[in-house]
Formats: C-alpha cells, sequence, structure tokens
C-alpha cells in the first residue's frame, strides 16, 4: 500500500519568514496530493489540493509542488504569521483507490512573533 | 449543510464497556471515512465505505472494532469491549467522489479509564 513519510516534524519560523514541508510517497500511480491543516483541538481542513498532471499551484500565501518523477511534494507559505500555527499533514490517493487517503505523519508549525 | 455532524464530542468510558461512535455525513456524499488519531500514530484510516458498502477495513485494528452504514446519512463505529489504548480521538469524513476534498467532522475524544 501507499506510504507517506512528512518532514520536519517540527518547525519553528519567525514571523514573515516562510515555512517549507517536505512529503513522499511510495505508489507511483497515486495522482491526488492534498495539504490539511489541523489547528489545535480542531479538524484536518483542507487547504490546498494538487493533482499529478499539474507541476505547482499557489493559492495566495500558500503554494504546493510535485515532482512525479521523484515522488515528492511540498507545501510553501510565504510570509508567515502566528494564526498559520498548526499541524499540517500532507496526504496522496489515487484513482482506482476511491479517496482512501494515506496521511503523512504531521508537521507541527510554529510562527513566533 | 452544517457539515459532518459527529457524536458525542467527549465520551470517557470504562475498560470492557461498549462504545458507539457516530456520524452524520454531508448530504449527497457517496464516501465516508473512519480515522483514528494520537500523538504515536498519526491519523490512520480504520475503514471506508462508498455508496454505503465498505470497501476497505483493512484499517480496523481488531475484532473488537466494528462499523456499519445503514442509509446514506448515518454511521456507527463501534467498540466493544473498549480498552485504555483505543483511546484516542475518531473523527468521520465524507467526500463527494473520488480525489475529492475529504470533510471531517469535528472527531470523538474517546476516553478509555
Amino acid at each position: 500500500g501507499e506510504n507517506v513519510e512528512q518532514h520536519p516534524s517540527t518547525l519553528s519560523v519567525q514571523e514573515g519568514d516562510s515555512a517549507v514541508i517536505k512529503c513522499t510517497y511510495s505508489d507511483s500511480a497515486s495522482n491526488y496530493f492534498p495539504w490539511y491543516k489541523q489547528e489545535l483541538g480542531k479538524r484536518p481542513q483542507l487547504i490546498i489540493d494538487i493533482r499529478s498532471n499539474v507541476g505547482e499551484k499557489k493559492d495566495q500565501r500558500i503554494a504546493v509542488t510535485l515532482n512525479k518523477t521523484a515522488k515528492h511534494f511540498s507545501l510553501h507559505i510565504t510570509e508567515t504569521q502566528p494564526e498559520d500555527s498548526a499541524v499540517y499533514f500532507c496526504a496522496a490517493s489515487k484513482d482506482n483507490a476511491g479517496n482512501m487517503l494515506t496521511f503523512g505523519g504531521g508537521t507541527r508549525l510554529m510562527v513566533k512573533p | 449543510d452544517a457539515g459532518v455532524i459527529q457524536s458525542p464530542r467527549h465520551e470517557v468510558t470504562e475498560m470492557g464497556q461498549e462504545v458507539t461512535l457516530r456520524c452524520k455525513p454531508i448530504s449527497g456524499h457517496n464516501s465516508l471515512f473512519w480515522y483514528r488519531q494520537t500523538m504515536m500514530r498519526g491519523l490512520e484510516l480504520l475503514i471506508y465505505f462508498n455508496n454505503n458498502v465498505p470497501i476497505d477495513d483493512s484499517g480496523m485494528p481488531e475484532d473488537r472494532f466494528s462499523a456499519k452504514m445503514p442509509n446514506a446519512s448515518f454511521s456507527t463505529l463501534k467498540i466493544q469491549p473498549s480498552e485504555p489504548r483505543d483511546s484516542a480521538v475518531y473523527f468521520c469524513a465524507s467526500s463527494l467522489a473520488a480525489n475529492t476534498e475529504a470533510f471531517f467532522g469535528q472527531g470523538t475524544r474517546l476516553t478509555v479509564v
């Protein structure tokens, strides 16, 4: 089955700096890669996703890049703000697995004011 | 739509007791997922239903766990008998179709003492 590795497990940045979280996956058939943000005590919520026919996607301060050859994808947050502090999860799935997301282990991002 | 609704939000029970967690997916969504979240193991997929039919239950830890989806608007996850190691946050999520956003409920925090 799919295996998703996520690094780093914790990341501390100064407000205004950029943050990068990286994930690798094992199943070359995976073609959907969402990122979820989970604030303390809350539910995971989708912040951005990318499909295998696209190499990069951007939404305001958030961008995701995908390298299918290397089987890795990354989340980039620019101009970080204290409210970006949360746990971020990457995930992967493929068409013939319905929407069975395999999650990475999560990254705890702390943005220091 | 109120989103995915889970009940109860918190459950404290004694070891050996039966526990039933409930989920109402978003109307019109045909996929439903049960996840378990712990610090040690992260987000684990327990079982996945498509059109009320269990598709993959390979993540169910053992026979003490069972899940049902009697209709498109209701699912249960039952643990019988419960053990302290079952303590976790259990999330239910639903999605409209394959490889689309999974919407999570608020979760049920289960504590088995």
